[in-house]
């Protein structure tokens, strides 16, 4: 199975900073990455696909980037709104495993 | 407008049984692979398993921790996920959620990005 080791797994960060989360598989794939949003008591919401790609509808100061073993999911400029959990997923083969998520709170 | 709509969790006993069922609508659900997802109380996301489309023969995959005790099924004329769990151990307690997976026709663009609100599943004696 791959793992995939995501960090820091928590956080505190003041709005407006640059954020950046890792996330590190235990072997190649490719860029069949996601990246989660989870707030409490919430549906998880995707962000990225394909390790680069923007969800359609969510905000620009959200990135991601990587390919291989290393990915990184970046918020440009912390808002409000981005206090949460987040997970990266991947889907290069099965089982499909997920980070163990970073939790983003307000410093 | 994109829908899925998880019913049937509820409370049982360890060594019990319980179908879970997500119902699709607002989009070709016969195209899509379609995922299980869980979330124990506190705890991260869980890939429970997947269901592959008919032109895939339905081949289903599973995690470890699932595997020879948890079913999943679709019934793709009443647009329908099915998750039967049996042998339910206190470990299986979650909120269990369906998501549209994956069309092999159209590429990643849609991949997991559409989720229900999820049903909970409590195992407990």
């Amino acid at each position: 199975d791959i793992q995939m080791t995501q960090s820091p797994s928590a956080m505190s960060a003041s709005v407006g900073d640059r954020v950046t989360i890792t996330c590190r598989a235990s072997q190649g794939i490719s860029n069949y990455l996601v990246w989660f949003q989870q707030k409490p008591g919430k549906v998880p919401k995707r962000l990225i696909y394909a390790s680069s790609s923007l969800q359609s509808g969510v905000p620009s100061r959200f990135s991601g980037s990587g390919s291989g073993t290393e990915f990184t999911l970046t918020i440009s400029s912390l808002q409000p709104e981005d206090f949460a959990t987040y997970y990266c997923l991947q889907h290069n083969s099965y089982p499909l495993t997920f980070g163990g998520g970073t939790k983003v709170e307000i410093k | 407008e994109v829908q899925l709509v998880e019913s049937g969790g509820g409370l049982v006993q360890p060594g019990g049984s319980l179908r879970l069922s997500c119902a699709a609508s607002g989009f070709t659900f016969s195209d899509h692979y379609m995922d299980w997802v869980r979330q124990a109380p506190g705890k991260g996301l869980e890939w429970v398993g997947r269901s592959k489309n008919r032109a895939n023969s339905y081949t289903t995959e599973y995690a470890a921790s699932v595997k020879g005790r948890f079913t999943i099924s679709r019934d793709d004329s009443k647009n329908s996920l099915y998750l039967q769990m049996n042998s339910l151990k206190t470990e299986d307690t979650a909120v269990y959620y369906c998501a549209r997976a994956y069309d092999p026709t159209t590429g990643y663009s849609y991949y997991m990005d559409v989720w229900g609100k999820g049903t909970t599943v409590t195992v407990s004696s």
